[in-house]
């Protein structure tokens, strides 16, 4: 069962652009949403999270926006760069208790100079 | 601090075939996972661990068996392996405690013929 629905599957921007990925959860209990980040060869590394008492987080050029009624949050990169080229996972888990996390199916960004 | 490291990088296994996968952590975290990745798939979690001695099964735990003897330590066992284990495994740790970050590990790919 998916529970996390990531969409795009593969995004194409170039450089400077702002690619933005979308995710839809639905079990209204998860309570922290991360952003990883994955490059070829390597484990996934956190990027970015955020709990569902704000609408928006920023760190630096990555931004997370939630929207807790429609059960929906994306990542916007500001002013992409080749080396953003990896591909990124959203995941939502339940904190009270293991965080189990529930990762999207990813998206695979490719940023061209 | 090397963090989270897996064992072997690579390992190409026959059908029915047995192996171990070695997890080990330095940063003195309680919980430890498992997770798989298939391309589409993203990360799926196969087993946890909350702490030394304790395991529970995750989203995808058939085929699969786990020990937490030490702490820093957490082993993943195919007992007959099957061409549908073929994958990528990462194994990561996390500290107790509200929205601490999962580390990962570097992977194993594991091909099973």
């Amino acid at each position: 069962q998916q529970q996390v629905k990531q969409s795009p599957q593969s995004l194409i921007v170039q450089k400077g652009g702002i690619p933005i990925i979308n995710c839809a959860y639905e079990n209204t209990a998860f309570d922290y949403f991360p952003w990883y980040q994955q490059f070829p060869g390597k484990g996934p590394a956190l990027l970015i999270a955020i709990r569902p008492d704000v609408s928006e987080k920023k760190e630096g050029r990555f931004t997370i926006s939630f929207n807790k009624s429609a059960k929906q949050f994306s990542l916007h990169i500001m002013d992409s760069q080749p080396g953003d080229s990896a591909t990124y996972f959203c995941a939502a888990s339940k904190t009270d208790g293991p965080d189990k996390l529930i990762f999207g199916t990813g998206t695979r960004l490719q940023v061209f100079p | 601090n090397a963090g989270v490291t897996q064992t072997p990088k690579f390992r190409v296994l026959k059908t029915g075939q047995s192996m171990t996968l070695l997890c080990a952590q330095d940063m003195n975290h309680e919980y430890m996972y498992w997770y798989r990745q298939d391309p589409g798939m993203g990360l799926r979690l196969i087993h946890y661990s909350v702490g030394e001695g304790t395991t529970a099964k995750g989203e995808v735990p058939d085929g699969y068996n786990v020990s937490r003897l030490k702490k820093q330590n957490f082993l993943l066992g195919l007992e007959s392996a099957a061409p549908s284990q073929t994958s990528v495994y990462f194994c990561a740790s996390r500290a107790p405690g509200l929205f601490n970050e999962q580390f990962f590990g570097p992977g194993t790919r594991l091909t099973v013929l």
